[in-house]
């Protein structure tokens, strides 16, 4: 599976739009970007996936670059509940196991 | 539909001690994965089942085994705990259909072994 790279921490003042990147230059052509978060002390929650097409979906948007080496998770109007660290994941959709490689994520801070 | 459940919550053990890590899902879901997060990392998989009677190894499975008996159930054994087993536990379950693309978890189990 490609190897991504986040930045570290994130900061977003509530109400505003945080968007949160993702580089994963080795991705290959059947290979999907995954984005999960885990809020403090909780299992990780699925919030959106896609190939190369923009996706959106009532959590959050998925900005592919056209070259597919770079990705971003958009969440429109950040709230305190947000706060959570955000893991990018790649993996090939067309395998029905899914071997989630996790890295050590974004952790993204919302304030007031 | 309860999901994923796991118990316990936390558990302390003695070095050398044993104790099984129970988790059940109520979502016929065929696969289940157990994984491991150890402070400020992500998580890494242990072992996975592809169905009743059928496991392998993951990442780290040194130290642990598991067993599938039925589709609900996914038990994870800690045979002579360890100080480097002290993490946090997470288990999960999937569809097993090709266009499947959502893997529920857990709440956790909280380890300290000293």
């Amino acid at each position: 599976d490609a190897k991504t790279t986040q930045p570290t921490s994130m900061d977003c003042a509530e109400g505003r739009a945080a968007n949160l990147p993702c580089n994963h230059s080795t991705i290959s052509g059947n290979e999907y970007v995954y984005w999960y978060r885990q809020i403090h002390s909780q299992g990780p929650q699925y919030i959106i996936h896609g190939l190369k097409n923009n996706e959106t979906n009532e959590m959050a948007s998925l900005i592919i670059t056209e070259d597919r080496k770079s990705s971003t998770l958009i969440l429109p109007h950040a709230t305190l509940r947000d706060t959570a660290v955000y893991y990018c994941i790649v993996r090939p959709l067309n395998t029905g196991f899914q071997k989630l490689v996790f890295g050590t994520g974004t952790r993204l801070l919302v304030s007031p | 539909n309860a999901g994923v459940t796991q118990t316990p919550k936390f558990r302390i053990l003695k070095i050398g001690q044993s104790m099984t890590l129970q988790c059940a899902q109520d979502m016929n879901h065929n696969y289940m994965y157990w994984y491991r997060q150890d402070p400020g990392m992500g998580l890494k998989l242990i072992y996975y089942s592809v169905g009743a009677g059928i496991t392998d190894k993951g990442e780290v499975p040194n130290g642990y085994n598991v067993s599938r008996s039925t589709t609900e159930d996914f038990p994870l054994r800690l045979e002579l705990a360890a100080p480097s087993q002290t993490s946090v536990y997470f288990c999960a379950s999937s569809y097993s259909r090709t266009d499947s693309y959502e893997q529920y978890f857990g709440p956790g189990t909280r380890l300290t072994v000293t």
